[in-house]
């Protein structure tokens, strides 16, 4: 159950494009097309951004997209908005009925 | 409106109990798998138990010492821990893993409660 690894700060520009990673295992991420996104700006709760690996949920932006390879799967932001401006978690579900978060990422935009 | 609404934490002594509770609304809790997140101050999510039917799952460092249930009649989730630790201070926020349109992602959260472990 050790949490999945990101980096710890990703930046980028208005308008630019930004990639965050999420890497796990081969007994979690890596068996399951279960990886989600949560944005959380401080002090508020996490947002669902993206659910099984790619999927957006009614009302998230196109802006983001979501993919997965092995063990390792991605969120990318194009358009880089101010608003876009918070930390960001994977999560993947990991077999037994149990889940397991990223180590967040704080993007921040320049 | 479908909300969560957590309540009852605090402060405890290290060893002590609370008891976490969380009001759905919009939602039967008796019919989704439910669950609590927490996160520490500055640090990550980290799940921490859900509650499917009968059956409960626990993340390892709180085997034993937390328990997740609900009362159906009230549309409510628990979390009572007990043997309280300081690394168990955190923001506790109540979760629903959709497990049927969301494939196990946490579509709802609550607003989150603060548990904080001292002396």
């Amino acid at each position: 159950q050790s949490a999945l690894t990101q980096p710890a700060s990703v930046s980028g520009s208005p308008g630019q494009s930004i990639t965050i990673s999420c890497t796990g295992t081969s007994s979690d991420l890596g068996s399951y097309n279960l990886v989600s996104w949560y944005q959380q700006h401080p002090g508020k709760a996490p947002k669902l951004m993206i659910y099984e690996v790619s999927k957006r949920p009614s009302g998230v932006s196109n802006r983001f997209s979501g993919s997965k390879s092995g063990n390792t799967a991605s969120l990318t932001i194009s358009g880089l908005q101010a608003e876009d401006e918070a930390d960001y978690y994977c999560c993947s579900y990991a077999g037994s009925t149990t889940y397991v978060f990223g180590t967040g990422t704080k993007v921040t935009v320049l | 409106e479908v909300q969560l609404v957590e309540s009852g934490g605090g402060l405890i002594q290290p060893g002590g109990s609370l008891r976490l509770s969380c009001a759905a609304s919009g939602i039967t809790v008796s019919s989704n798998y439910m669950s609590w997140v927490r996160q520490a101050p500055g640090k990550g999510l980290e799940w921490v138990s859900v509650i499917s039917g009968a059956d409960t799952y626990y993340v390892d460092s709180v085997k034993g010492r937390f328990t997740i249930s609900r009362d159906n009649s009230k549309n409510t989730l628990y979390l009572q821990m007990n043997s309280l630790r300081a690394e168990d201070t955190a923001v506790y926020y109540c979760a629903r893993p959709n497990s049927a349109s969301f494939k196990h992602a946490f579509d709802i959260w609550g607003q989150g409660t603060m548990v904080t472990v001292s002396s």
